[in-house]
């Protein structure tokens, strides 16, 4: 079972940042929180992932609380291209054969608005 | 090489017939994975493999499901006597083992069973 949760489904207006949650309350220590998104027919893109430290790349800003129980991920200026289904993963540690999956939950529906 | 291949791109076919996808992950990746999409739902695991190792395989993965990566390299997903059920996205992942890297995913491959 995926070990987050997120919000079925926001909205945002185009322009303006937009600001997805997720709990993950029984994260362990060695385990990272990851985001992907789909857009629609499309496989999942790598946007960020961090383990304790907050996170910048070029797509978005990953923001994780203190007690890593949750964590937001911010897309600064969002664009009606960046409407898809947004998946916050809980991941772990790749050590020797662990498979170290990625399990999906149904994850949030943004909705970039003009 | 600029990611994560996957042919074919769709595929119809009638009930109980054989089918057979392949992908072709980022050259040096060890580790590929190959998950399962149903209309609404995140990507369920199906199968990983880390070389040509087949080191996990879900319990969604029936008899009628085979996977190989008979060198390490490209892999093939093979449905025997494929039913109705079958229809869905069936997508790959691959990445490195190393520790907190990111996988990337192909565009899939979609079946319909008729």
């Amino acid at each position: 079972d995926a070990k987050t949760t997120q919000p079925t489904s926001m909205d945002c207006a185009e322009g303006r940042a937009a600001n997805l949650p997720c709990n993950h309350s029984t994260i362990s220590g060695n385990e990272y929180v990851y985001w992907y998104r789909q857009i629609h027919s499309q496989g999942p893109q790598y946007i960020i992932h961090g383990l304790k430290n907050n996170e910048t790349n070029e797509m978005a800003s990953l923001i994780i609380t203190e007690d890593r129980k949750s964590s937001t991920l911010i897309l600064p200026h969002a664009t009606l291209r960046d409407t898809a289904v947004y998946y916050c993963i809980v991941r772990g540690a790749s050590y020797g054969g662990a498979t170290n999956k990625l399990i999906f939950g149904t994850g949030t529906l943004l909705a970039v608005q003009p | 090489d600029t990611g994560v291949s996957q042919n074919p791109r769709h595929k119809i076919t009638k009930r109980g017939q054989n089918v057979t996808f392949r992908c072709d992950p980022i050259s040096e990746h060890n580790r590929l994975y190959w998950y399962r999409q149903t209309l609404g739902q995140g990507p369920e695991f199906l199968t990983y493999f880390q070389n040509e190792a087949q080191l996990e395989k879900s319990r969604l993965l029936s008899d009628r499901f085979s996977a190989e990566r008979p060198k390490g390299s490209f892999s093939t997903l093979e449905i025997q006597r494929t039913e109705q059920g079958d229809s869905a996205m069936y997508l790959c992942a691959s990445s490195l083992r190393a520790e907190g890297t990111e996988a990337f995913f192909g565009q899939g491959t979609r079946l319909t069973v008729v």
